[in-house]
């Protein structure tokens, strides 16, 4: 079945190190982005990108990388410069042209202790 | 793109309509409401989306004023599994500027809560 798979679906890592999130998506989309969600709020725009070998800073990027090296994979690193990394964090795509709708992965959800 | 305002909760009682409304007074005459609802711990998931017409699928039903000014999104017949967060998102349909359908700018949204 197409879509888009996140994983692992909980993450735990200590303070001071680095990880990386995985995303992978099956639906031949150009576009794709990865959100961040603290609990009782909306979702925020980390990255995105809408190329391959092309991303841009959404609005809460600082402490966190990406790469697009591959059309069906986004890997969000969350650095350790990131200063409150624990939260829920989410990856869609979408077509560029043709949409209407961005489809969502299932999260992964980063506890840092 | 334009903010909205949604009430934080609402109660449904189980195979009721619910009624679900966002108001978007400062919209673009090129933007449109879309739709997407949250179920707890999930990715959000789309519903609806409209420029002005009223828009109905196998989901829900949207009703959109003449003035685009506000809206309402209907579920006709509610069921316990729609429990979720819904959020109302205005933006520019397309490729627009460079930016893709899924750069979305999400509010609070509204917490909607079906009971038996």
């Amino acid at each position: 079945d197409g879509g888009i798979t996140q994983s692992p679906k909980y993450l735990f890592r200590k303070e001071g190190q680095n990880v990386t999130l995985s995303c992978e998506q099956n639906l031949n989309h150009d576009a794709m982005y990865w959100y961040r969600q603290d609990p009782g709020q909306g979702l925020r725009l980390i990255y995105y990108s809408q190329i391959v070998n092309d991303f841009q800073k959404g609005d809460i990027a600082e402490g966190y990388s990406v790469s697009r090296e591959k059309k069906e994979s986004f890997p969000l690193t969350v650095t350790s410069a990131q200063k409150n990394p624990t939260a829920f964090y989410l990856c869609a795509s979408s077509l560029l042209q043709g949409g209407p709708e961005a489809f969502f992965g299932q999260g992964t959800r980063l506890t840092v202790v | 793109d334009a903010k909205t305002t949604q009430p934080t909760s609402m109660d449904c009682a189980e195979g009721r309509a619910a009624n679900l409304p966002c108001n978007h007074s400062t919209i673009s005459g090129n933007e449109y409401v879309y739709w997407y609802r949250q179920i707890h711990s999930q990715g959000p998931q789309y519903i609806i989306h409209g420029l002005k017409n009223n828009e109905t699928n196998e989901m829900a039903s949207l009703i959109i004023t003449e003035d685009r000014k506000s809206s309402t999104l209907i579920l006709p017949h509610a069921t316990l599994r729609d429990t979720a967060v819904y959020y109302c998102i205005v933006r520019v349909a397309g490729y627009a500027g460079g930016t893709s359908y899924g750069k979305l700018t999400f509010g609070q949204g509204t917490i909607l809560t079906v009971h038996p």
